[in-house]
């Protein structure tokens, strides 16, 4: 199993719509987690961080649930900028080494007019 | 700043050849890390350091070295290329592998090994 998954995708929405990503993790002892955004053939930027209490940017909400074990975002009025990769990303540590940012393999997302 | 350089942008190897991917920061970031990323696959941790003189190896380590003897240099060596190191790969930074820390991405090598 991967430590970090996510539905490929794509998700195609019509501009104005609501669209919501969930990620799974395997590992309970992960620690932080986080979105990134992707653009064709550019390199991922932090989109927001997601705390335990959940966290709001604008349009967007990430959410955390740790019984089950997963993160999700929220995009809401969509817009077609918002076209692009979004990739989960987890910190774990492992025994015997360091903390590692784990990512998933990403949710493509299509906003069409 | 210049944030996260890496050199070179693309590159073709025959199989067996060796070659040096370079990454340098100019944020004085501790953590430095190198990912691949095929298509469907997402970024995949190749290997990484929490400082000079401290590496260790990420989820898919086989066929590459790194060393990191300064805090703003972190290479990543291919040393005899095969084609399933096809791939562009990205270096990325933050200042520790913490709750708020951005980690800083390069804008990649595209890898081609023939």
């Amino acid at each position: 199993r991967k430590e970090v998954e996510q539905d490929p995708g794509p998700f195609n929405v019509p501009e104005g719509a609501t669209v919501a990503f969930n990620c799974t993790y395997s590992n309970s002892a992960s620690q932080s987690f986080f979105w990134y955004r992707q653009d064709c053939r550019k390199e991922p930027k932090l989109l927001m961080s997601v705390y335990s209490s959940g966290n709001e940017d604008g349009r967007f909400t990430a959410q955390l649930n740790r019984a089950s074990q997963y993160i999700s975002l929220l995009i809401r009025d969509s817009k077609l900028s918002d076209s692009a990769t979004y990739l989960c990303a987890v910190i774990t540590g492992f025994s015997g080494g360091y903390n590692k940012l784990i990512f998933g393999a990403g949710t493509r997302l299509a906003v069409h007019p | 700043n210049a944030g996260v350089t890496q050199t070179p942008k693309f590159q073709v190897l025959k199989t067996g050849q060796s070659m040096t991917l370079q990454c340098a920061q100019d944020m004085n970031h501790e953590y430095m890390s190198w990912y691949r990323q095929d298509p469907g696959m997402g970024l995949r941790l190749i290997h990484y350091s929490v400082g000079a003189g401290i590496t260790d190896q990420g989820e898919v380590p086989n066929g590459y070295n790194v060393s990191r003897s300064t805090t703003e240099d972190f290479p990543l060596r291919l040393l005899s290329a095969a084609p399933s190191q096809t791939s562009v790969y990205f270096c990325a930074s933050s200042s520790e592998t913490g709750e708020t820390d951005t980690q800083y991405f390069g804008p990649g090598t595209r890898l081609t090994v023939l």
